[in-house]
C-alpha cells in the first residue's frame, strides 16, 4: 500500500484566498483524521471522520475551515477565506478500526504558508 | 487541549548512549502510544501499551507506564544517529481519537 497520500505538499498563498488540502487514506481504513502542527500549539486535532461520517469537529478553529469526505478513499479540508495564522502543516491520518487497540498512519503532510 | 506532556523538550546525547523520554497525562487510559517524527515528516507508530500493562519491549524500545501516577516513559538503548527525531506520547482517554503530548525533541551526535 502506498500509505495515506497529501497533497499539495506545499502550499503557498494570499491572505483572502480558498486553501483546499486533500487526502487519500489508506485503503481500508475506517478513520481519517486531520490535524494541524505549529511550533505555538503543537499537534491539534481539527475533525475526524468514521465510515465517511464527520464524528467530532471540535477542533476546528473557526468557520472558515470546513472538512468534507465524498467517499471512502477522499478526504477535502478547505479554508476559506486563508489568513496567516492558518500557516501550519496539516496533516491527515487513518486508522482501521475503533474500540480495539489501533495505530494512525501518517500522511507526508501540506506545509501551508499564508502571506 | 492537549492530554499529555513530554519532558524533557529536548535532549541530545551521544551515540551509543540510552535516551529517556516522559510523558505525563491528565485522565484516565486505555492505550497510550509513543511516535516518532522525522524532520518535514508525519508521524509513525513506535509501540502501544495497554493501561493493564506496565512495560513492553520492541527492539531497542522500553516503553513503561505507570497509571498511578498517569505517566509513561520510553527508553531508546544504544541511541544511533539515525534516531534523531521528535517522540510524541497519545492517548486515547475517550472515544476514538487519541490526544498527543507536546513532544521531545531527541538529537543524537555521532
Amino acid at each position: 500500500d502506498a500509505g495515506v497520500i497529501q497533497s499539495p505538499r506545499h502550499e503557498v498563498t494570499e491572505m483572502g484566498q480558498e486553501v483546499t488540502l486533500r487526502c487519500k487514506p489508506i485503503s481500508g481504513h475506517d478513520y481519517l483524521f486531520w490535524y494541524r502542527q505549529t511550533m505555538m500549539r503543537g499537534l491539534e486535532l481539527l475533525i475526524y471522520f468514521n465510515n465517511n461520517v464527520p464524528i467530532d469537529d471540535s477542533g476546528m478553529p473557526e468557520d472558515r475551515f470546513s472538512a468534507k469526505m465524498p467517499n471512502a478513499s477522499f478526504s477535502t479540508l478547505k479554508i476559506q477565506p486563508s489568513e496567516p495564522r492558518d500557516s501550519a502543516v496539516y496533516f491527515c491520518a487513518s486508522s482501521r478500526l475503533a474500540g480495539a487497540p489501533y495505530e494512525q498512519y501518517f500522511g507526508p503532510g501540506t506545509r501551508l504558508t499564508v502571506t | 487541549s492537549q492530554q499529555g506532556e513530554e519532558d524533557p523538550q529536548a535532549l541530545s546525547i551521544q551515540e551509543g548512549e540510552n535516551a529517556t523520554m516522559n510523558c505525563s497525562y491528565k485522565t484516565s487510559i486505555n492505550n497510550l502510544q509513543w511516535y516518532r517524527q522525522n524532520s518535514g515528516r508525519g508521524l509513525v507508530h513506535l509501540i502501544l501499551i495497554r493501561s493493564n500493562e506496565r512495560e513492553k519491549h520492541s527492539g531497542r524500545l522500553r516503553v513503561t507506564l505507570d497509571t498511578s501516577k498517569k505517566s509513561s516513559s520510553l527508553l531508546i538503548t544504544a541511541s544511533r544517529a539515525a534516531d534523531t527525531a521528535s517522540y510524541f506520547c497519545a492517548t486515547d482517554a475517550s472515544t476514538d481519537k487519541l490526544i498527543f503530548g507536546t513532544g521531545t525533541r531527541l538529537q543524537v551526535f555521532p
